[in-house]
């Protein structure tokens, strides 16, 4: 079984659409995460969340959204995707104390036309 | 702000050498340090966590060591294969999320 599973592996849109990627953990964690993996291939922390509630926000442009329905999920929403957008992202989890841990799902490859 | 840096960037060796990739970070109150492989096009994998009041950790052919007075952190990978090849990345725990070095690119030659 999956731990940390992400939908879709790829996502192809137009400027100016908007997307989600889902994310969802089955290894029963409190701490969920998104991070951006960019073209030069750094991977920077963007959001995380611990208990459905946002505990971290990095200087991310208001149009990325993290929604958490529950503990075991973390969406990410993107509304007017820019060409910059275009990443790979990350969802992670992991059990507090922050000493845990983190479990990375496959990514999701993010191209913006 | 915790700053993490992976020298050298890029790193070529024949098959069978011993190598060392180094991880350098700049504030040493942190809770542990991972080690992952990235392949291409691919997701990260951990190869081994070290907790911060730990020295090293081994897996395989795989040790990590950990100063964390010194904040720093080597990967050591013995008797090197091709199936090596990939990009090695240093992320350090200082809180609730990871902060990533820049990542060696290693190939192994045959």
């Amino acid at each position: 079984d999956t731990a940390v599973s992400q939908t879709p592996k790829y996502l192809v849109t137009q400027m100016g659409n908007d997307k989600s990627i889902k994310c969802e953990q089955n290894l029963g964690h409190d701490t969920m995460y998104w991070y951006k993996q960019d073209s030069k291939k750094f991977l920077k922390i963007m959001f995380s969340y611990n208990n459905k509630e946002l505990i971290i926000n990095e200087t991310v442009p208001n149009r990325f959204s993290p929604k958490s329905p529950d503990k075991a999920h973390l969406n990410l929403h993107i509304n007017s995707l820019e060409l910059g957008d275009s990443a790979v992202y990350f969802c992670a989890s992991s059990q507090p104390p922050q000493g845990n841990e983190q479990f990375f799902g496959p990514g999701t490859r993010l191209t913006v036309l | 702000k915790q700053e993490v840096t992976q020298i050298p960037a890029a790193l070529s060796v024949p098959e069978g050498e011993n190598l060392v990739l180094n991880c350098s970070f700049t504030d040493s109150a942190i809770y542990n340090l991972q080690w992952f492989r990235q392949d291409p096009g691919k997701g990260l994998t951990s190869l081994l966590l070290i907790q911060s009041s730990q020295r090293e950790q081994t897996s395989g052919r795989l040790n990590a060591s950990l100063d964390k007075s010194s904040g720093r952190s080597t990967l050591y990978i013995a008797a090197s294969q091709p199936g090596d090849s990939a990009t090695y990345l240093c992320a350090v725990n200082s809180g609730y999320a990871l902060n990533f070095g820049k990542g060696t690119s290693l190939l192994v030659t045959p």
